[in-house]
């Protein structure tokens, strides 16, 4: 089955930092392109960041370049997003998501994980 | 990186056709086929229901359609089910090899 589990979300303060993993399986995590895309309390789906398969090309949305940083770990099978200086408006779900059996859009999802800036 | 703009609520009745519309700029939705379109119920994960304007990934059924015309892309659900009420978000990529998602509309089977 092909399966997202993404991990790492909590409570943390303001100006800290959160690592978020997307652990996946079923396919062949090392082919394809991974997302991170987040949804903050009762509003829509905003676009964070994005890798290519083999981690060298990333882009990000302008409200978290330079304080997010996107990677991937291929022999572990698993995503990362390093977040620093968090704010209170980066307080969402977080999901991972990938482009696997289609050749555009994010055809697998995790079930996200939640992440809260507050002090 | 500005929002696509979709209508905030659409709704219909139960055998009816709706039709979403999802609006950028030539520098996302009118520059490239690059557009998705995404269905939400409440509490759950977003599922992928139109890739590259028209395209259905398998197991979506053929009542979901996508179209583009110029900076506009739509998605039309015909005959309207009670499972189809949910969040539905339109995604484009853009010109500087971003992604930006539209704020959702909201459709309501009545």
């Amino acid at each position: 089955e092909v399966q997202l589990v993404e991990s790492g979300g909590g409570l943390v303060q303001p100006g800290g930092s959160l690592r978020l993993s997307c652990a996946a399986s079923g396919f062949t995590f090392s082919t394809y392109w991974m997302h991170w895309v987040r949804q903050a309390p009762g509003k829509g789906l905003v676009w964070v960041s994005r890798i290519n398969s083999d981690g060298r090309r990333t882009s990000y949305a302008d409200s978290v370049k330079g304080r997010f940083t996107i990677s991937r770990d291929n022999a572990k099978n698993t995503l990362y997003l390093q977040m620093n200086s968090l704010r209170a408006e980066d307080t969402a779900e977080y999901y991972c998501a990938g482009v696997v059996a289609v050749p555009s859009g994010l055809d697998v999802w995790g079930q996200g994980t939640t992440v809260t800036v507050s002090s | 990186q500005s929002a696509l703009t979709q209508p905030p609520s659409v709704s219909g009745s139960p055998g009816q056709s709706v039709t979403i519309s999802c609006t950028g700029t030539s520098s996302d939705v009118g520059g490239y086929n690059l557009v998705s379109w995404y269905q939400q119920p409440p509490g759950t994960a977003p599922k992928l229901m139109i890739y590259e304007v028209s395209n259905r990934p398998s197991g979506v059924p053929d009542r979901f359609s996508g179209s583009k015309s110029g900076n506009t892309a739509s998605l039309t659900i015909s005959g309207l089910q009670a499972e189809d009420e949910a969040d539905y978000y339109c995604s484009a990529y853009t010109s500087i090899t971003t992604w930006v998602f539209g704020g959702g509309t909201k459709l309501t089977v009545l």
